[in-house]
């Protein structure tokens, strides 16, 4: 069974700081790994992708990617309330049906002001 | 902008009902997927489809089925609606790409309570 694990939280972070969010995943052969944020009551939206080992910026976001450990993380720098959400991480499902992705349980993150 | 959209935000329904559930996607996408979300539970996976008429079962089918003739639609189908199908039921759909860029746009969900 492959799977997707996270640290279900929740995570408390003063505004201002750095939230850092982990995942670790089972499947060695995967190969695209997604950060989603789900606001409560809302659907999931994307906010990054990454590929290949190291790191991916965007904003106020880094994703990290770490192959070998099976290991990816996103960084949220300068977090505010609004960043106070579920933030769900999810692998393809390599070897398994094309265009599935396993999707961990969530980390509640909270930014207090 | 990829837009999938669900027929209802809101859903009660009587215990014994079939229920049906649409999701469309106007992106020219292969693959839907219906996930329900419980809390503590994440997402799981109903059923998916890769292409016209094509199915697959996910983790929890029972007590569900889908359907799929057009390839913009996919609806899911709660043939003897239960009180342990009260759900927040989210529909996803994913370009075929192989292997990669697989991210998956989800609609807006559909909160079904079964009474």
């Amino acid at each position: 069974q492959k799977e997707v694990e996270q640290n279900s939280g929740p995570l408390s972070v003063p505004e201002g700081a750095i939230a850092s969010l982990n995942c670790t995943y089972s499947d060695r052969g995967s190969q695209s790994f997604f950060w989603y944020r789900q606001y409560s009551g809302k659907s999931p939206e994307l906010i990054m992708f990454i590929y290949s080992n190291g790191d991916k910026e965007d904003g106020r976001f880094t994703a990290q990617l770490n192959k070998a450990s099976q290991y990816v993380s996103l960084l949220i720098r300068d977090s505010q309330p609004s960043d106070s959400a579920t933030y769900l991480c999810a692998v393809n499902d390599y070897g398994g049906s094309q265009g599935n992705l396993i999707f961990g349980k969530g980390t509640k993150l909270s930014v207090k002001p | 902008d990829v837009k999938v959209t669900q027929s209802s935000r809101y859903l009660v329904k009587r215990t014994g009902e079939k229920v049906f559930l649409e999701c469309v996607q106007d992106m020219d996408h292969e693959n839907m997927f219906w996930y329900r979300q419980d809390p503590g539970l994440g997402l799981r996976l109903i059923y998916f489809s890769y292409d016209v008429k094509m199915k697959e079962k996910g983790d929890i089918p029972e007590g569900y089925s889908v359907s799929r003739e057009k390839k913009e639609r996919f609806s899911l189908i709660l043939e003897s609606a239960s009180t342990n199908q009260t759900s927040m039921y989210l529909c996803a759909s994913t370009r075929d790409r192989g292997w990669t860029n697989t991210e998956a746009f989800f609609g807006q969900g559909t909160r079904l309570t079964v009474v």
